[in-house]
């Protein structure tokens, strides 16, 4: 089975640009996360989805990020404009709903974001 | 304080050491515990679930104890191969679904 799947794997751009990254999750997971990895502040989680539909932003730094999920098997985090301190690894996650108590997260390559 | 906090590291330890790992919740409403390995420059992997009768997976060893908000993992024999970022993470369920993740604690095991 194909893992999480992140698109682009690298992206440098330049102040001001607008980013898109991608995330494809695992077929039949119903959760889907974003997080941010930084060496000053962790992995800190941006936002997550059950069902395509958005749970809790309350990690998304500002309004230039955004988030969408328009079906099961494809999600975008976007940022305008990018600013240097966006610079970091950007992870997608998924989850399976599941009863037990292993609410395991399958974590897809991540994008190594630069904005210069 | 941080809701989750671990050692910080980094362990130095030669091959077939034991070395134990330590982690601390603030939230009592945490339900659920994981240790995610990380190597450099990859994606977090789950490890194991920890369970709060303690459990095993061959080399390693996890304990959790609620009274204490306190999580551990034991690794025996290390290998080199054990070198990595261990990452004590927490599942909330207050309402909705809330992870967080530990800063980490990097382990070199040396030959």
């Amino acid at each position: 089975d194909a893992g999480v799947i992140q698109s682009p794997r690298h992206e440098v751009t330049e102040m001001g640009q607008e980013v898109t990254l991608r995330c494809k999750p695992i077929s039949g997971h119903d959760y889907l996360f974003w997080y941010r990895q930084t060496m000053m502040r962790g992995l800190e989680l941006l936002i997550y989805f059950n069902n395509n539909v958005p749970i809790d932003d309350s990690g998304m730094p500002e309004d230039r990020f955004s988030a969408k999920m328009p079906n099961a098997s494809f999600s975008t985090l976007k940022i305008q404009p990018s600013e240097p301190r966006d610079s970091a690894v950007y992870f997608c996650a998924s989850s399976p709903r599941t009863r037990s108590r292993t609410d395991t997260q399958y974590f897809g390559p991540g994008t190594r974001l630069t904005v210069l | 304080r941080k809701e989750v906090e671990q050692d910080p590291g980094p362990f130095n330890v030669p091959e077939g050491a034991t070395v134990a790992f330590n982690c601390t919740y603030s939230n009592s409403a945490s339900q659920s515990f994981f240790w995610y390995r990380q190597d450099c420059r990859k994606e977090p992997k789950l490890l194991m679930s920890v369970y709060s009768s303690g459990n095993e997976d061959g080399r390693f060893t996890a304990q959790l104890n609620r009274a204490s908000q306190y999580i551990s993992l034991l690794i025996r024999d290390s290998k080199l191969s054990d070198s990595a970022t261990y990452l004590c993470v927490v599942n909330l369920r207050t309402g909705g679904f809330k992870t967080i993740f530990g800063a980490g604690t990097r382990l070199f095991v040396k030959a």
